[in-house]
């Protein structure tokens, strides 16, 4: 069936550092990809999309792209900072199953300063 | 300010007593769905609506029930509830049904089954 597999946390990186968080799928069909965050007490909320293959989705400084080949969606940014500190959640939506969605477990992030 | 409101926000509560949990968008958005999120399981979809009078069952809906009667209303209602239903809970809408559209959640609501 259709899936979304995101690497485990926790994961602690230093302020400054390089951030990657690995997200793959399994989906039939061309699904939408997303990622969301999760503040501490908050509701999920938008931090990129792509609806198609090789889009590529960007917001604050993080980004991820579509990569059909690999069926993956990874999340990176260059610097992180403390502020980054929350959980995130890939997610893929699928048209032929009426907007139904998919998440993956989530990654909690910590960033020391 | 464009938002998803429940209520409440925390609730602590017994075995068997029926419950209720509002939810209330101001967005004019036809998709509304409710999840409950669990450590280690992520976001799990319980029901969902396409619009008014149109709902339909997600991953997990036993135990719940839903209904929409008007367009920015979807309550989750536990007519029994148990134990294993301690979870917090996100409602959530977007503009439709397409697979394109972002999900706007709520601030959660956590419930406590005694």
């Amino acid at each position: 069936g259709d899936s979304v597999t995101q690497m485990e946390g926790p994961v602690t990186l230093s302020e400054e550092a390089f951030l990657t968080i690995n997200c793959t799928y399994t989906a039939t069909g061309y699904p939408s990809l997303f990622w969301y965050v999760q503040y501490p007490g908050e509701g999920l909320q938008l931090l990129l999309k792509a609806t198609k293959a090789d889009d590529k989705g960007s917001n604050k400084g993080f980004e991820a792209t579509y990569r059909k080949e690999t069926t993956s969606f990874h999340l990176e940014k260059g610097s992180v900072q403390v502020s980054d500190s929350a959980v995130y959640f890939c997610a893929l939506s699928l048209y032929s199953s009426a907007s139904k969605i998919i998440f993956g477990s989530g990654t909690r992030l910590s960033i020391r300063p | 300010e464009a938002q998803v409101t429940q209520n409440p926000r925390y609730l602590i509560t017994v075995t068997g007593k029926k419950l209720t949990v509002t939810c209330s968008q101001n967005m004019n958005h036809e998709y509304m769905s409710w999840y409950r999120q669990d450590p280690g399981l992520g976001l799990r979809q319980i029901y969902y609506s396409m619009n008014v009078e149109v709902t339909d069952k997600g991953d997990v809906p036993e135990g719940y029930k839903v209904s929409r009667k008007e367009k920015r209303n979807f309550p989750l209602i536990l007519e029994s509830p148990s134990p294993n239903q301690t979870s917090l809970y996100f409602c959530a809408s977007s503009l439709d049904w397409t697979s394109n559209q972002p999900q706007h959640f709520g601030d959660g609501t956590r419930l406590s089954i005694l």
